[in-house]
């Protein structure tokens, strides 16, 4: 099974920063990496698919990169809304897994 | 747009077998990959597993002994059972729709709470 491990597990951060978030895969998984967001009593939205393609409707500040194992999810511009918390998961093998969250409090 | 909508039992017993039902609208069930994902009450997500409107299924392997699924496509539907259920298994339960089983999940169902208790 593929481990996702994120970090960090938890940022504070203020409006108009920059956040970037990993995740690791613990085998390589080529682009197969996707990204969501989840907001409290809500389920997860698709933010980015295969690494770094962006996503209809999706506000331009978030992007991704990475392939292999080391993926990175960024927010330019974090606005008050993006406070959330944020999953990557892998679609390259069985079973499918996800990353354990890295949640954004933004203050 | 297509739009899921988990159904099912809010409260199951222990020992007892979960059942729920994802119908989707606004589109039709065939050609896509049709998932469920759980999440227990503040934890991260879970796969449970998914089948294609062709019946084929993949399961997780941590619950694959007590698992099934299945699909009607004349009702735009389909189906989990989880059986022997513990309170391990209290979660939100989702289903999500992906173009195949190695792909992401887009759209989700607005989930289901499934408690397991006495």
């Amino acid at each position: 099974e593929i481990v996702l491990t994120q970090s960090p597990d938890f940022q504070s951060v203020t409006p108009k920063e920059k956040v970037t978030i990993t995740c690791r895969a613990s085998q390589s998984i080529g682009s197969s990496l996707h990204w969501y967001q989840q907001k409290p009593d809500q389920s997860p939205k698709l933010l980015i698919k295969y690494a770094s393609q962006s996503i209809s409707g999706v506000p331009s500040r978030f992007s991704g990169s990475g392939s292999g194992t080391d993926f990175t999810l960024t927010v330019n511009s974090l606005e008050p809304e993006d406070a959330a918390t944020y999953y990557c998961h892998q679609s390259s093998y069985l079973p499918i897994t996800f990353g354990q969250g890295t949640r954004l409090e933004v203050k | 747009q297509v739009q899921l909508q988990e159904s099912g039992p809010g409260l199951v017993k222990p020992s007892e077998t979960l059942s729920l039902t994802c119908t989707v609208s606004g589109g039709s069930i065939r050609t896509f990959c049709w998932s469920w994902i759980r999440q227990p009450p503040g934890k991260g997500l879970e796969w449970i597993g998914y089948i294609y409107d062709s019946g084929h299924t993949n399961y997780n392997p941590s619950l694959q002994s007590r698992l099934t699924m299945s699909v009607d496509t004349s009702k735009n539907q389909f189906s989990l059972r989880l059986s022997s259920v513990t309170a391990a298994d209290t979660a939100v339960y989702y289903c999500a729709r992906s173009p195949s089983g190695r792909n992401s999940f887009d759209p989700w169902g607005q989930g289901t709470l499934v408690t397991v208790s006495s």
